[in-house]
């Protein structure tokens, strides 16, 4: 059961480089996000995607793109990294069903250092 | 205003002592879901324990279990007989409302260190 695996688990980018975080999900999912988690603080919402096609933004979506072109995977495109960016990354899946709590399954979380 | 507020930066509790963790929520939806997730040094996020708006009844699982008062906003987890594997950092979490696809909006966490 690989449930929701994230690549690379740990990166290190220059200034102005370029690159896709992984996702995917084997749990028939419709329901991904990308959260992002700086040291000592919460988890902040990038962007999340309700199905194939739909994606929108979160709470911190400036520097991402995001696209769903299949139920199972989700990637994280970092445009002109920043060490702003610098931060783990998750990615999550739900799915809805009555009577279930409807919990978030993390991937692994990708560590990214941008100097 | 922080739609979740964990106001314990961090905890320390010695083995087989019961800890209570604080969580305070600001919503002006009616229905609403609120979680915990631990996440050891490890770093993976592991779903806890979940309390409904509508539920009447305190959830439990297992040692945990949350101390759910609707009035006063708050949904604080309580660990019961704590061991040395529960040392992690704890989020609380808070779904709004009931669309589907809806995200969770996390706290700051609290550090949990237990003791031997």
């Amino acid at each position: 059961n690989a449930g929701v695996t994230q690549t690379p688990k740990f990166r290190i980018l220059k200034i102005g480089q370029s690159m896709t975080l992984q996702c995917a999900q084997d749990m028939n999912h419709n329901y991904m996000y990308w959260y992002r988690q700086d040291p000592g603080m919460g988890l902040k919402l990038i962007y999340y995607s309700v199905g194939a096609g739909i994606t929108d933004k979160g709470e911190v979506p400036n520097g991402y793109n995001v696209s769903r072109s299949t139920t199972e995977d989700f990637p994280l495109r970092l445009e002109l990294a920043a060490p702003s960016q610098t931060s783990v990354y998750f990615c999550a899946s739900r799915s809805i069903r009555p009577g279930q709590p409807g919990e978030l399954f993390f991937g692994e979380g990708s560590r990214l250092t941008v100097l | 205003a922080q739609k979740i507020t964990q106001t314990q930066p961090g905890m320390f509790v010695q083995e087989k002592e019961a800890v209570t963790l604080d969580c305070t929520y600001d919503t002006s939806d009616q229905s609403y879901g609120l979680f915990w997730y631990k996440q050891p040094s490890s770093g993976e996020m592991i779903f806890l324990i979940y309390q409904g708006s509508y539920d009447e009844q305190n959830a439990t699982e297992g040692r945990y279990s949350l101390n759910f008062q609707k009035a006063r906003k708050s949904a604080n987890l309580v660990i019961s007989a704590s061991q040395l594997g529960d040392s992690a950092m704890y989020f609380c979490a808070m779904r709004e409302g009931d669309q589907a696809g809806t995200a969770l909006i996390f706290g700051k966490g609290t550090t949990l260190s237990v003791s031997s």
